[in-house]
């Protein structure tokens, strides 16, 4: 489809282990952002690429947590040493960056993380 | 960005007009009103955006106060798809920085 594409959907992870969770963008879009979501709460940022950059990466929690967005377009997050309050469901959203723009956020159904 | 403050929870019934109110009382000048809805199980979806004056597409209407202190998100005739959680964002226009979400209001709609 022409949406936001998150893979996977469900993981299920033990304590301490690594785990990358994958995101493909609407094609054109240029801005890139990663949130994350526990039960009952809104969605909390973490980071936004423009391009292949990370324009502002304030949300991070930890240094436990990394994002790459080697060219421009499918980005990965990836998290080392898991922990049980990683456990989240994590969302990606794309947007045009034209200036002058609505810049909607378009968002992907999400990668749930358990871990155990 | 501005902060937002929307009640946590409404109910409306099937086919009824759904009123959602925000207050953005700190917004500035440059900063528009944004509203998305999460439905169960799925990432936020957008619904509408302005800046001061009232605006309307085919999925809802928002009304911004003249002060632009407070907004109401309108779903004329809801329907029980659209139960889910309204958020109500201020960012600054043609900022293609994040969105800073609050808790929302879950809005659930009865038959």
């Amino acid at each position: 489809g022409a949406g936001v594409s998150q893979t996977p959907s469900n993981k299920v992870t033990e304590k301490g282990k690594y785990v990358e969770l994958r995101c493909d963008p609407i094609s054109g879009h240029t801005a890139l952002y990663w949130y994350r979501q526990s039960l009952g709460q809104g969605p909390e940022f973490l980071i936004y690429f423009q391009g292949t950059g990370a324009a502002d990466d304030s949300g991070l929690p930890n240094d436990r947590f990394f994002a790459v967005r080697p060219e421009g377009s499918v980005s990965t997050l990836k998290i080392q040493r898991t922990e049980r309050g990683d456990s989240a469901v994590y969302l990606c959203a794309s947007s045009f960056s034209l200036a002058g723009g609505n810049r909607e956020l378009f968002f992907g159904e999400g990668s749930r993380l358990t871990v155990l | 960005d501005a902060k937002t403050t929307q009640p946590p929870s409404m109910d409306c019934a099937e086919g009824r007009a759904a009123n959602l109110p925000c207050n953005h009382s700190t917004i500035s000048g440059n900063e528009y009103v944004y509203w998305y809805r999460q439905i169960h199980s799925q990432g936020p979806q957008y619904i509408i955006h302005g800046l001061k004056n009232n605006e309307t597409n085919e999925m809802a209407s928002l009304i911004i106060t003249e002060d632009r202190k407070s907004s109401t998100l309108i779903l004329p005739h809801a329907t029980l798809r659209d139960t889910a959680v309204y958020y109500c964002i201020v960012r600054v226009g043609g900022s293609a920085r994040q969105l800073t979400f609050g808790s929302g209001t879950q809005l659930t709609v009865l038959p």
